[in-house]
């Protein structure tokens, strides 16, 4: 299985909700991160977690809140967004906790914020 | 920030003809991949080629890197309509940083 699913496909929300973003992968993979894509630009790394701890957070303000349960699973909460939140959010396994190995996306999950 | 730049930042080809995009960057890399993704849905890897690497095929893909020009080169061969697409570099040193992209167009 070579897969990373992402969760929902769409979400529309206003600046007052509370959202949350879901990934998951199968390979055993021990890094995964969030990027986010702006239509036209190339995707932005926003954070890294290696072997479950954050290890990178690229100074994404704080109304976006990362969660890594386990080792397959990742979550992306979202509180009192902007507008100019609404994006392409990715997210990509990889397998070692290093930056030199192949990373793998999910489908990505299209936010709109009203 | 953005460490890679690509160019051409569109190209447009007929199908059947050899597409060449290229990536420069500035800083020292690990290794430099290219991904391909089909009109805002998720990434596809496509090819790695790592720092002591200077040439690398993968069926009609062929990745060439030149670290003392700090630029490397994805060469598409007989394309196909399927084939158009955005195509990314990606160097990694600390964390992974993506070029600017190249919108690929083939025409039937």
């Amino acid at each position: 299985d070579t897969e990373v699913t992402q969760t929902p496909k769409h979400l529309v929300m206003g600046m007052t909700n509370k959202k949350s973003l879901k990934c998951e992968q199968h390979m055993g993979h021990r890094a995964m991160y969030w990027y986010k894509q702006k239509a036209k630009k190339p995707p932005e790394l926003m954070f890294v977690y290696s072997y479950e701890k954050l290890s990178i957070n690229e100074s994404v303000p704080s109304r976006f809140s990362p969660e890594c349960p386990n080792s397959s699973l990742l979550n992306l909460h979202l509180h009192a967004l902007q507008p100019e939140d609404s994006a392409l959010y990715l997210c990509a396994s990889s397998q070692g906790g290093g930056s030199r190995d192949t990373q793998y996306f999910g489908p990505g999950t299209r936010l709109t914020v009203l | 920030s953005q460490q890679g730049e690509e160019d051409p930042q569109a190209l447009s080809i007929q199908e059947g003809e050899n597409a060449t995009m290229n990536c420069s960057y500035k800083t020292s890399i690990n290794n430099l991949q290219w991904y391909r993704q089909n009109s805002g849905r998720g990434l596809v890897h496509l090819i790695l080629i790592r720092s002591n690497e200077r040439e690398k095929h993968s069926g009609r893909l062929r990745v060439t890197l030149d670290t003392s020009k700090k630029s490397s080169s994805l060469l598409i061969t007989a394309s196909r309509a399927a084939d158009t697409a955005s195509y990314f570099c990606a160097t990694t040193y600390d964390k992974v940083i993506f070029g600017p992209g190249t919108s690929l167009s083939v025409i039937p």
